[in-house]
């Protein structure tokens, strides 16, 4: 079956500090990958998506590129910031549905 | 984006009793609507999706007769944990389907703690 597999946390960054949460999946057909940031006491927010491969996503400085080669999907942010602190879910979905299969979420923490 | 209203955010309940968690989309309508659950740093799990106007489909693995779900509007979705036990305390998320169809948004979320 499907699945996402992404970097255990939490992590602990300064500010300004480079991020990278990897994140690979597993899939019988070429699913979308998605990027989902949950803030503290808010629910899940889209952060970003790729639907085909090579394709790249981008939102509010954060970056993640969809490599079918490596069945891969890494988050990356050149200078993170404190507000940026929140739990991030990678996750796929087949077939166009809205159906979501995600990882276990990792938890970012950046200090001033 | 759609706003995606969940309530209540934390219940605690007791052992044997049955406790009803809403999915409200406030500002579109949704035909479907997808109910997970999260066990403590495991992922978010499928439990069921739900149509609006006929009966939801479950995951493999998810009592039907236990986690009861209503789709009775298309702006209101709800999943009963029936017969509660402390095994099912958990953090039960909502997403509806937004109206253009190519995103899901999200509930914040309830903490459901069994006693």
């Amino acid at each position: 079956g499907n699945s996402v597999t992404q970097m255990e946390g939490p992590v602990t960054l300064s500010e300004e500090a480079f991020l990278t949460i990897n994140c690979t999946y597993t899939a019988t057909g070429y699913p979308s990958l998605f990027w989902y940031v949950q803030y503290p006491g808010e629910g899940l927010q889209l952060l970003l998506k790729a639907t085909k491969a090579d394709d790249k996503g981008s939102n509010k400085g954060f970056e993640a590129t969809y490599r079918k080669e490596t069945t891969s999907f890494h988050l990356e942010k050149g200078s993170v910031q404190v507000s940026d602190s929140a739990v991030y879910f990678c996750a796929l979905s087949e077939g166009g549905s809205e159906k979501l299969v995600f990882g276990k979420g990792t938890k970012l923490t950046v200090n001033p | 984006g759609a706003v995606v209203s969940q309530h209540p955010s934390r219940v605690i309940c007791k052992s044997g009793t049955s406790v009803k968690i809403e999915c409200r989309s406030l500002d579109f309508q949704a035909t479907t609507m997808f109910w997970y659950r999260q066990f403590p740093k495991q992922s978010l799990m499928l439990m069921a999706t739900s149509n609006e106007g006929s009966k939801a489909t479950y995951e493999q693995g998810v009592e039907k007769d236990k986690f009861l779900i209503n789709h009775a509007s298309l702006t209101l979705s709800t999943l009963t944990v029936t017969s509660a036990h402390p095994e099912d305390s958990s953090f039960y998320i909502c997403s509806a389907v937004g109206p253009m169809n190519t995103e899901a948004f999200f509930g914040q979320g309830t903490r459901l703690t069994v006693v």
